[in-house]
């Protein structure tokens, strides 16, 4: 079955560590990202990457780094530089043209305490 | 820079009735493509219609249906026949046709619909 994984589904840290979050995708998708999601907000950009080994920064980036080594494989790693990391993180990816629409992994909730 | 605007926090809507959520953006572009996503109890994502912005016709998803009024800036979606299972979060999302950052999605702040039985 083709589709996207988050694992795990439930971290738990504490805080000062980094922690990262794994997102992988078999569709063949070219394209990337990841979101935060927090109560009462719709998604926010953290991260996107359109090709292997190149990445941008989204609306909310700071604290946040990614890595693109693979076209299947998109991971966030949350630093301890980010102040608020409690939150809920969505893995996207889409094919870069056309339509462009993008297909979510199942989510992790990370709880930093 | 463009913005979606969901306008209702909650909605309610009888099972077996129907129910219209609201969404509007505001953009100068004249090619781009909206879209609707559902997102349940479960959290998982997922897409429900799409519809591009240079076609007329409203795109028809089973019970799903969308009215896209261009010059109104507006992409509502109505769902018939509400069944207990679509009760969700609602993101209204927009997207560029052009490349680059442009062609990231924008999303709404949802909107959470309850069925009653």
């Amino acid at each position: 079955d083709g589709g996207i994984t988050q694992s795990p589904k439930y971290l738990f840290r504490k805080e000062g560590q980094n922690v990262t979050l794994s997102c992988e995708q078999n569709l063949n998708h070219d394209a990337m990202y990841w979101y935060r999601q927090d109560p009462g907000q719709g998604l926010r950009l953290i991260y996107y990457s359109q090709i292997v080994n190149d990445f941008q920064k989204g609306d909310i980036a700071e604290g946040y780094s990614v890595s693109r080594e693979k076209k299947e494989s998109f991971p966030l790693t949350v630093t301890s530089a980010q102040k608020n990391p409690t939150a809920f993180y969505l893995c996207a990816s889409s094919f870069a043209g056309g339509l462009g629409e993008q297909y979510f992994g199942p989510g992790t909730r990370l709880t930093v305490t | 820079a463009q913005t979606v605007t969901q306008s209702q926090p909650e909605m309610s809507v009888q099972e077996a009735e129907t129910v219209t959520l609201s969404c509007t953006y505001d953009t100068s572009e004249s090619d781009y493509y909206l879209f609707w996503y559902k997102q349940p109890p479960s959290r998982q994502m997922i897409l429900v219609i799409r519809q591009e912005a240079y076609k007329q016709q409203n795109a028809t998803e089973n019970r799903f249906s969308v009215n896209f009024q261009k010059a109104a800036k507006s992409f509502s979606l109505k769902i018939s026949d509400s069944q207990l299972g679509d009760a969700a979060m609602y993101f209204c999302a927009y997207r560029s046709a052009y490349g680059g950052s442009q062609g990231n999605l924008i999303f709404g702040k949802g909107t959470k619909l309850s069925v009653k039985p």
